[in-house]
């Protein structure tokens, strides 16, 4: 099956800072989406990018769509420590109908 | 907002008993859907529903997993009989309506712990 594979695993940065994090694959993605999930809660829906090369923002996080449509990548300008949690990005594999798969996840810790 | 609802919470079970999770999609979604997580892993695609039939499901989802859909508003979970790697949370998901199929969103989960 088509594997994420999203990175880095963790990071812990200051308050202020901006952060960036990816995800890879082998195999082409209709449609990327990003996801932030608190502890003992479920996944968050933060960005859905539909065409290759498309860049969007909601708010401080932009998240674009690779040109190949095997990657793509969330920033986060500005991290407060509200932005603490795991970032998951999922792909919509094509020919498989609407079922996800999701990336390891990125542990985002910020330092006030 | 409207959101995606489960119960229970947490449910607790012993080897080899049925379980029932369940779910109240958002209320004007057409696609339903249940994922899985282990503790510390990846969310883990298990099956999808629509029109009231399942358009997709993994490998995980094998013969000891049923789901349904019995009245407007409900979309459940069944684990026949359990077994100690179905401890994990479960995700119940939904989509559609007016907005696009494939943005889903995600229920709090119920926290499956076998023993």
């Amino acid at each position: 099956g088509q594997q994420l594979n999203q990175s880095p695993q963790s990071m812990f940065i200051q308050e202020g800072e901006d952060v960036s994090m990816n995800c890879t694959s082998s195999s082409i993605f209709n449609t990327w989406l990003w996801y932030k999930q608190e502890p003992g809660e479920g996944p968050v829906l933060l960005i859905a990018l539909y065409k290759a090369g498309e860049l969007t923002s909601n708010g401080r996080l932009t998240a674009q769509f690779g040109i190949t449509r095997k990657d793509s990548f969330l920033n986060i300008s500005a991290s407060i420590p509200s932005d603490v949690g795991i970032y998951f990005c999922a792909g919509q594999p094509l020919n498989a109908g609407n079922m996800l798969t999701f990336g390891g996840g990125t542990r985002l810790m910020v330092k006030p | 907002e409207p959101e995606v609802t489960q119960t229970p919470s947490h449910q607790v079970t012993q080897m080899g008993q049925e379980v029932i999770l369940r779910c109240v999609p958002i209320s004007n979604h057409l696609y339903f859907y249940w994922y899985r997580q282990i503790l510390g892993q990846k969310v883990e695609f298990l099956v999808s529903f629509y029109n009231n039939e399942i358009s997709e499901k993994s490998e995980i989802f094998d013969d000891q997993f049923s789901v349904e859909r019995p009245d407007g508003s409900n979309f459940t979970l069944k684990i026949r009989s359990t077994k100690l790697e179905d401890s994990a949370m479960y995700f119940c998901a939904s989509s559609g309506g007016t907005g696009p199929s494939y943005e889903q969103y995600f229920g709090p989960g119920t926290r499956l712990t076998v023993t």
